[in-house]
């Protein structure tokens, strides 16, 4: 079945820098979303890209999908300490459930 | 509009007994979704409801789970005679319509720990 891989598993970086976070998959797709995950929170959705769509913005946020490549960047500008935490990418191949990749751990130092 | 609500957030259960995890979605969602991480890892899909309905269980266990989603109530995830390898966090999520044409908002989650 499909499965999504997020690239790096680990990123550190000093505040103020960019991080950029790559998702890959396997089969077509409807929509990619983005979620964020604290430590030993839940999940908040960030933002969802169709697969119609190649980039996408939501403030200091900026998504692409290459759907011929079969891969999603996850941009996050002008970092901060409050960003440090697991980012995951999910897509919906099925349609009814999303299958998730095994997650960005971002830590910005201050 | 409240979000997604779990309860409990944390659940201890010994090996054997029954875990009961509890998801309302949030106003005005029919669609729910249960899914399980394990430590370091991300999240697996296991089940999808509709109100009464099970559309979708791929994820599920044969044995010792199961779920529920009542015409009246929260949505049921009920593990029976827990074992060690049970211990994960189980969150739920909730849509207006079929997750792949939706965003799926996730409550915060239930950690179950299986002593």
């Amino acid at each position: 079945s499909q499965q999504g891989e997020e690239d790096p598993q680990a990123l550190s970086i000093q505040e103020g820098e960019n991080a950029t976070m790559n998702c890959s998959y396997k089969t077509s797709i409807n929509n990619l979303q983005w979620y964020r995950q604290n430590s030993g929170r839940g999940l908040v959705h960030l933002i969802l890209i169709r697969s119609n769509e190649r980039e996408k913005h939501s403030g200091r946020l900026r998504v692409t999908l290459d759907t011929s490549k079969k891969s999603s960047s996850l941009l996050i500008t002008a970092s901060r300490a409050a960003d440090t935490a697991s980012y995951f990418c999910a897509t919906d191949a099925d349609t009814d459930k999303l299958i998730f990749g095994t997650g960005t751990r971002l830590q910005v130092f201050p | 509009n409240a979000g997604v609500m779990q309860n409990p957030r944390h659940l201890v259960r010994r090996r054997g007994q029954e875990a009961r995890l509890r998801c309302s979605p949030m106003k005005g969602h029919s669609h729910v979704y249960w899914y399980r991480q394990l430590p370091e890892e991300g999240l697996k899909f296991m089940v999808y409801l509709q109100k009464e309905n099970i559309i979708d269980e791929s994820g599920m266990p044969k044995e010792r789970f199961s779920a529920e989603f009542p015409k009246e109530g929260p949505s049921i995830l009920r593990i029976q005679q827990v074992v060690r390898g049970d211990s994960a966090a189980y969150f739920c999520a909730s849509s207006p319509r079929a997750g792949g044409t939706d965003t799926q908002y996730f409550g915060p989650g239930t950690r179950l720990t299986v002593l």
